[in-house]
């Protein structure tokens, strides 16, 4: 069964730096997620992203956040300069169908 | 906009039990209603969806649910529960009219095993 894969699955980085989250969606898909949990808390909306725009984004999602797709494949997140409140995992989804997401395994990222 | 509460943060259950979690949801009109199971260190994983149609849905590992529109729930349930069923586990709902933020999810019920 395809799978929406991200990397890397671990990401350390110093307050401060830019950091860039990868994700390949499921190959058919047209519809694509970030979104962040932050340790014991619950999963939160960060953005959505369609035709090669974005259809929806949360508070959370300031100035610091974009999201591209640079290629046929790839969809990344990237955080410009970094805050200790950005260690989350985040997560990369999918779908064909809205709002039947597929998710990826995640990328826990730390900011030191 | 759509709210899920999960009202059990976390649920201790002997091994071979049955299980309920509950989920409560608040949404305008006939919501897409999910659950999650999220492992230690891994993604989440669907387990079941309820769209239309039959209000009790079977899903993967033997959980089913029931959506219950008189009382906005969508309880997840199994008969009889294996260690391996400890997890995190999230419901969610999706808007029915297809909004392009997805889900939105519960805060999760840790789920605890007894042996």
């Amino acid at each position: 069964e395809p799978e929406v894969t991200q990397t890397p699955s671990h990401q350390v980085t110093q307050m401060g730096q830019e950091v860039i989250l990868r994700c390949v969606p499921i190959s058919n898909h047209l519809y694509f997620y970030w979104y962040r949990q932050i340790l014991g808390q619950k999963v939160e909306f960060l953005v959505s992203f369609y035709n090669n725009e974005i259809s929806e984004k949360s508070e959370i999602f300031d100035d610091q956040f974009s999201v591209e797709r640079p290629d046929g494949s790839n969809f990344t997140l990237k955080i410009r300069s970094t805050k200790l409140e950005d260690s989350a995992m985040y997560f990369c989804a999918s779908t064909s169908s809205i709002p039947s997401l597929h998710f990826g395994n995640g990328t826990r990222l730390t900011v030191t | 906009a759509q709210s899920v509460t999960q009202p059990d943060i976390h649920i201790t259950v002997s091994e071979g039990a049955s299980l309920e979690l509950r989920c409560n949801y608040s949404y305008g009109a006939t919501p897409y209603l999910f659950w999650y199971v999220q492992s230690p260190g891994q993604g989440l994983q669907l387990l079941l969806k309820y769209f239309s149609g039959d209000t009790l849905v079977q899903g993967i590992k033997g959980f089913e649910a029931e959506f219950k529109r008189s009382q906005s729930s969508f309880n997840l349930r199994k008969p009889s529960v294996h260690w391996s069923d400890a997890a995190e586990y999230f419901c969610a709902v999706g808007a029915s009219g297809g909004g392009a933020d997805g889900l939105t999810f519960g805060k999760g019920t840790h789920l605890i095993i007894q042996p």
